[in-house]
């Protein structure tokens, strides 16, 4: 069965700062892995989806890498701003499934 | 963009009551999905449709059925509503095959009193 896991659970940093978002899964045959942003009492949006064949996708700020050998993936979020404050989820999908982490909630401070 | 609607925000309804949580999706994606999400327990899948008039269980069907008349639209029906089905319920849709993403709609916090 697969399993994901996001660290950490919260974050909390600086306005401007580059982080990285870690997500790990423990079966290395999936499709893909896609990452969302959650805001709070609302639904997901879908940031970046990588195929198993990538190794990196890029949108704006946002840059999402895989390496399934390991079952790793990591979201890099470049000059953080407050509006980036989110619950962030990895999902993997295996399958007929969809299989999600905790998340890791995102605070940026002014 | 593909857009996924649910049609309520915030539901309040009383335990015993029927209850629909429709879903509507604008792309003609084939695949849909019923998701509950609660703090510690993560997302949850309910039930799925691979086409219209298909359906399969996901994970935690039971207290739950569902709806898929036509391609766009598909339902989740709570036959007699309990106070643990209290939750975030969110609805997805995606085409068929290995490349494609999920698209979630903006979600329905139900509340069972």
């Amino acid at each position: 069965k697969q399993e994901v896991t996001q660290i950490p659970a919260a974050l909390s940093v600086p306005e401007g700062e580059n982080l990285v978002l870690n997500c790990s899964f423990t079966d290395s045959a999936i499709y893909n892995l896609q990452w969302f942003r959650q805001d709070p009492g609302k639904g997901l949006t879908s940031l970046l989806l990588i195929q198993s064949s990538q190794r990196e996708q890029t949108s704006g700020r946002l840059n999402a890498s895989l390496d399934k050998s390991s079952g790793r993936s990591t979201l890099y979020i470049a000059a953080s701003q407050p509006g980036d404050s989110a619950t962030y989820l990895c999902a993997v999908r295996g399958g007929s499934r969809l299989t999600f982490g905790e998340g890791t909630q995102l605070t940026v401070n002014p | 963009d593909v857009k996924v609607t649910q049609s309520s925000r915030y539901l309040v309804k009383r335990t015993g009551e029927k209850v629909f949580l429709e879903c509507v999706q604008d792309m003609d994606h084939e695949n849909m999905f019923w998701y509950r999400q609660d703090p510690g327990l993560g997302l949850r899948l309910i039930y799925f449709s691979y086409d219209v008039k298909m359906k399969e269980k996901g994970d935690i069907p039971e207290g739950y059925s569902v709806s898929r008349e036509k391609k766009e639209r598909f339902s989740l029906i709570l036959e007699s509503a309990s106070t643990n089905q209290t939750s975030m319920y969110l609805c997805a849709s995606r085409r068929p095959g290995t490349n494609y993403g999920y698209t979630f709609g903006s979600g329905t916090r139900l509340t069972v009193v």
